[in-house]
């Protein structure tokens, strides 16, 4: 089946440490993104990639980082520099500027 | 920038009933996609319904459809015979293809409408 899968499904970090979410996606998307949810509030973009090696930032991107070394993956690494990383982090995937996002399942992370 | 707007923070309906989700967008391009995501608790995003912008006739999935007025930047979701299985949190998001305008690739959400099934 094809599809996008996150890893892990909870995480929980020190304050101070950075952390890395995983994306991995079967679908032979060109584009990835990644978002971050907070309680009552929508989806907020940190960063996407339309191709490899390349990505781009998003509305939110200070206190992240991201890298596009295969088309398969896009992991995002959450740094000591992100003010407020708890949350719930989704990735999505896209086959081209016209179609639709799919998601993974997300991951939350917990900082304490 | 362009924003979207729900300002129907929840809703509450009768099953087999039909409810209207409310979403309001700005912004000054010409084409665009919007669209209707819903969330379980789960919380894994599902895709309802697209619609294109240059499109005039209104999108329909199922007991899903969307009232798109253009000119007002209106596009609410129409649910019929509401469903237990309905209950999520609904988001309407916006998006313009490849950054067009210089804006980023990628969704612009509303903050959500929690749907509530009554049985």
């Amino acid at each position: 089946d094809g599809g996008i899968t996150q890893s892990p499904k909870y995480l929980f970090r020190k304050e101070g440490q950075n952390v890395t979410l995983s994306c991995e996606q079967n679908l032979n998307h060109d584009a990835m993104y990644w978002y971050r949810q907070d309680p009552g509030q929508g989806l907020r973009l940190i960063y996407y990639s339309q191709i490899v090696n390349d990505f781009q930032k998003g509305d939110i991107a200070e206190g992240y980082s991201v890298s596009r070394e295969k088309k398969e993956s896009f992991p995002l690494t959450v740094t000591s520099a992100q003010k407020n990383p708890t949350a719930f982090y989704l990735c999505a995937s896209s086959s081209g500027p016209w179609s639709e996002q799919f998601f993974g399942p997300g991951t939350r992370l917990t900082v304490l | 920038a362009q924003t979207v707007t729900q300002s129907q923070p929840e809703m509450s309906v009768q099953e087999a009933e039909t409810v209207t989700l409310s979403c309001t967008y700005d912004t000054s391009e010409s084409d665009y996609y919007l669209f209707w995501y819903k969330q379980p608790p789960s919380r894994q995003m599902i895709l309802v319904i697209r619609q294109e912008a240059y499109k005039q006739q209104n999108a329909t999935e199922n007991r899903f459809s969307v009232n798109f007025q253009k000119a007002a930047k209106s596009f609410s979701l129409k649910i019929s015979d509401s469903q237990l299985g309905d209950a999520a949190m609904y988001f309407c998001a916006y998006r313009t293809p490849l950054g067009a305008g210089g804006g980023a690739d990628g969704l612009t959400f509303g903050k959500g409408t929690h749907l509530i099934i009554q049985p």
